[in-house]
């Protein structure tokens, strides 16, 4: 099966700074790539996602990147503010399979005023 | 909106009991979803279903069944309660059909003593 692993675990950047997180997938087949957020207390919601047949995908501050033949996705933050601490979690599947998404094991993000 | 609850936010059971977590989705979602949420650990698969009385193993299955009479209703069952079964755990639900973004619960924090 698929297996994501997500670095860094914990990760503190200064406000206004960017910050990065990467996951590595292991099945090459996976074809869907979402990421979500999970402030203290509150639960995971989707914040972006990105299909294999785009390498780039941006949303205001935030953007994904992807690469197929590294089988690796990464999640940028730009201009970080305070609301952005928070644990972030990858996942991939392969869409239209019997197959559920498969989560990393979470950045914990936070952002110094 | 969206939305999906979960019966409880804390509960305490002593070992050997068996415990019931309730889930419940208002979106007429066709899967739903059990993980648990541990540090460090991610979210790990517990069981899913894609439909009423259908059920399919996740990742970490062990010591949990479930139960879907109803579409909107997934229950979580711990036949004899263990402390390492202790964690959070976090119901889901998504549209299916194509679409994979998952709606979660806020959580049930169990702590087996």
């Amino acid at each position: 099966g698929e297996n994501v692993e997500q670095h860094p675990s914990t990760l503190s950047v200064q406000e206004g700074d960017s910050a990065v997180i990467k996951c590595t997938y292991s099945d090459s087949a996976s074809n869907y790539f979402p990421w979500y957020k999970q402030e203290l207390g509150k639960r995971p919601q989707l914040i972006i996602d990105i299909r294999s047949n785009v390498g780039e995908k941006k949303d205001q501050r935030i953007a994904v990147t992807l690469n197929k033949t590294a089988k690796h996705f990464s999640l940028h933050i730009t201009e970080t503010q305070p609301e952005d601490s928070a644990v972030y979690f990858c996942a991939a599947i392969l869409t239209g399979s019997a197959r559920q998404l498969t989560f990393g094991s979470g950045t914990q993000l936070t952002v110094l005023p | 909106d969206v939305k999906v609850t979960q019966s409880s936010r804390y509960l305490v059971k002593r070992t050997g009991e068996k415990v019931f977590l309730e889930c419940v989705q208002d979106m007429d979602h066709e899967n739903m979803f059990w993980y648990r949420q541990d540090p460090g650990l991610g979210l790990r698969l517990i069981y899913f279903s894609y439909d009423v009385k259908m059920k399919e193993k996740g990742d970490i299955p062990e010591g949990y069944s479930v139960s879907r009479e109803k579409k909107e209703r997934f229950s979580l069952i711990l036949e004899s309660a263990s402390t390492n079964q202790t964690s959070m755990y976090l119901c889901a639900s998504s549209f299916g059909s194509g679409s994979y973004e998952q709606y979660f619960g806020p959580g049930t924090r169990l702590t087996v003593t």
